[in-house]
């Protein structure tokens, strides 16, 4: 069974730093593109980033260029999100979620993460 | 960028189809994935590539793609089909949400 599991959330000061791990397994987690994507307490689903399996393409959504960075240990089978510079707004719950179009983006998400809770507060 | 368009919010009778909506520009063009989340849950796939079904879903869920809008039906809403539903899409190697339908049974 495919299992995600994060953690390394908490309560954090803004422009401080915080660095997301998501340990996988159930699956031959270097085929697979992996991607984070958040929830903002009472919002929607908002994708932050992704990784394909060889880590030689990431992308990020806008609200996060320039401040997040994504990384991935096929030996490990762990994923990161290295979040500097963090804001109020980046406060939400952080799925880390398997991509199955093997290898690159553009698949759906299956399955989910229980997610782990960033708070940005002073 | 890309947007996808959702009702905040549709209802159901029990035992009644229901539809949701996810409106996009030529979203027949490109695949589109559905996902729902219960309270307090992590979200779950409920459809893929617009009209596939995920082992352990119900046949009474189904997706359709047609011009600029694509639409999540689930047939005999039950009580446990009350949840919070996102369609989603790719764009330029980015991940597009809907906004979420809540779905009131």
């Amino acid at each position: 069974e495919v299992h995600l599991v994060e953690s390394g959330g908490g309560l954090v000061q803004p422009g401080r730093s915080l660095r997301l791990s998501c340990t996988a397994s159930g699956f031959f987690f270097d085929s697979y593109a992996m991607h984070w994507v958040r929830q903002a307490p009472g919002k929607g689903l908002e994708w932050v980033s992704g990784i394909s399996w060889d880590s030689s393409n990431t992308d990020y959504a806008d609200s996060v260029k320039g401040r997040f960075t994504i990384s991935r240990d096929n030996a490990e089978n762990s994923l990161y999100l290295r979040m500097n510079s963090l804001r109020a707004e980046d406060t939400a719950l952080y799925y880390c979620v398997k991509d199955m179009s093997e290898g690159g983006f553009g698949g759906w998400f299956d399955p989910w993460g229980q997610g782990t809770l960033v708070t940005v507060s002073s | 960028s890309y947007e996808l368009t959702q009702p905040l919010s549709v209802s159901v009778a029990l035992g009644r189809t229901a539809r949701i909506p996810c409106g996009g520009n030529s979203i027949a063009t490109r695949n589109v994935h559905w996902y729902q989340q219960k309270p307090g849950q992590a979200p779950v796939l409920v459809i893929y590539r617009d009209n596939n079904r995920p082992s352990g879903i119900p046949e009474r869920f189904s997706g359709s793609n047609s011009g600029n809008t694509a639409t999540l039906t689930i047939s005999r809403a039950q009580a446990g089909d009350e949840a919070d539903y996102y369609c989603q899409v790719w764009d330029s190697n980015t991940g597009v949400f809907g906004g979420g339908t809540r779905l009131t049974v």
